[in-house]
């Protein structure tokens, strides 16, 4: 398609286990990016790759927090040993990268409930 | 680090009025960029700007790009039932790669 697009839409999952969520980025974006959003608050920035740098961490909460993009396209977002607290949607998104203007494109989300 | 505060947090109008909203920086920025996010949807740009000054509208939405490239507004005139939903200013600089966001303005419209 010609969006961004991010898979489970929904995941319900029991604490403690792992989960592991999906983005495709737009073809040809070498930029992307993932957030956290809680109910009714902003974007939490979690995690950026460009290209084949490392990746920028900064924003990963905990060492359960680990994401990798294979072949510089599809990125996955691994959490281990959920907690309730991780209870949130998580976007991704993607932009043609440095250099250029930076407009992101948002998938729908992952919408993760730990029980 | 960077930081954006975008104001009002919230907003409560009547169909019909218009709406103003804005992000202020510390920083300096080249790009700013203004989202708007449905219910349960990823946020979808609405208005980029590129020029300090920059005035720039789409259909009733209006955004200007400050001066001092430190602060931008976000209008919307006359406004409908639909345009409910949470609005981000985002900012950034060209070989920035990331870009900052505000805490977003969540706008409700009575009919």
């Amino acid at each position: 398609g010609a969006g961004v697009s991010q898979s489970p839409s929904n995941k319900v999952t029991e604490k403690g286990k792992d989960v592991e969520l999906r983005c495709d980025p737009i073809s040809g974006h070498t930029a992307l990016y993932w957030y956290r959003q809680s109910l009714g608050q902003g974007l939490e920035f979690l995690i950026y790759f460009q290209g084949n740098s490392a990746p920028d961490k900064s924003g990963l909460p905990s060492d359960r927090f680990s994401a990798e993009r294979t072949g510089g396209s599809v990125s996955t977002l691994t959490i281990q040993r959920t907690q309730q607290e991780d209870s949130a949607v998580y976007l991704c998104a993607s932009s043609l990268g440095a250099g250029t203007n930076n407009e992101q494109f948002f998938g729908p989300g992952t919408r993760l409930t730990v029980l | 680090g960077q930081q954006l505060n975008q104001s009002p947090q919230s907003m409560f109008i009547q169909e019909g009025e218009d709406v103003s909203m804005n992000c202020t920086s510390s920083s300096i920025f080249n790009t700013w960029l203004w989202y708007k996010q449905d219910p349960g949807e990823g946020p979808v740009l609405l208005i980029a700007l590129y020029k300090a000054g920059e005035l720039t509208s789409n259909g009733r939405l209006t955004a200007q790009f400050g001066i001092t490239r430190k602060d931008s507004f976000l209008n919307i005139s006359a406004s409908i039932p639909s345009d409910v939903g949470i609005y981000f200013c985002a900012a950034t600089n060209t070989n920035a790669g990331k870009s900052t966001f505000g805490d977003g303005t969540t706008l409700t419209v009575k009919p």
